[in-house]
């Protein structure tokens, strides 16, 4: 079955305290993105990756990394967490077209709250 | 600055009835705009792509429109249901490979 998958798929934890999401997909696809999805402001891109090694900042990305080093996995890494990160996040996937994505897959999402 | 902007934020309807939404675009010159279903708690799920050049795109009873002039999609579910009740995300490619959503339309079909 074509999925994209998140762990963990809650977590409570603590300002400072670094934690890691991971997103995995078995599609195949090229591009992965996470977003935060916040009550009246929508989901909103915090970094995106076109392939391998290849990532680049999406529309709110200060407080946040990732990594791609392999073409299935793309992990999001918060340093030192802080209250005002606390959200839903999604990991998405989808294959590349010439003049853009296609068809975005999403994981089932991962609620966070920094206390 | 680039912006989208998806109608009213809850759209309640009448089983039956044709539920009309609306995404508004401004400073972008997409490719293609996508359509996607959120249920709560839920990731979003894709529905429509239409590309630039496509005026008009259905799939079972829903059908998008694209007007690059007027920067505008208009989304309709045609003899909408019960089970149609959710948001509905518009979403725009930006330069360089960013996806841009809307804040979503909340759509009730009342039994």
């Amino acid at each position: 079955e074509a999925q994209v998958t998140q762990n963990p798929r809650y977590l409570i934890t603590v300002t400072g305290k670094k934690l890691t999401v991971t997103c995995s997909q078995n599609m195949n696809h090229e591009y992965m993105s996470w977003y935060r999805q916040d009550p009246g402001l929508g989901l909103r891109q915090i970094y995106y990756s076109m392939n391998v090694e290849v990532t680049d900042k999406g529309d709110v990305p200060e407080g946040y990394k990732v990594s791609r080093k392999e073409k299935r996995n793309f992990p999001l890494i918060l340093e030192s967490p802080s209250p005002n990160q606390t959200s839903l996040y999604f990991c998405a996937s989808s294959a590349l077209g010439g003049t853009g994505t296609y068809e975005q897959y999403f994981g089932p999402g991962t609620r966070l709250t920094v206390t | 600055s680039q912006k989208i902007e998806q109608n009213s934020e809850a759209l309640n309807i009448q089983e039956g009835k044709t539920a009309t939404l609306t995404c508004n675009y401004t400073n972008y010159s997409p490719a293609y705009l996508q359509w996607y279903r959120q249920d709560p708690g839920r990731g979003p799920v894709f529905l429509l792509l239409i590309r630039e050049n496509e005026k008009e795109k259905r799939k079972e009873r829903l059908k998008v429109t694209f007007d690059t002039t007027l920067k505008q999609s208009l989304f309709h579910i045609t003899a909408s249901q019960p089970a149609d009740s959710a948001t509905y995300l518009c979403a725009l490619d930006k330069d360089d490979y960013k996806l841009s959503f809307g804040a979503g339309t909340t759509v009730t079909v009342r039994a």
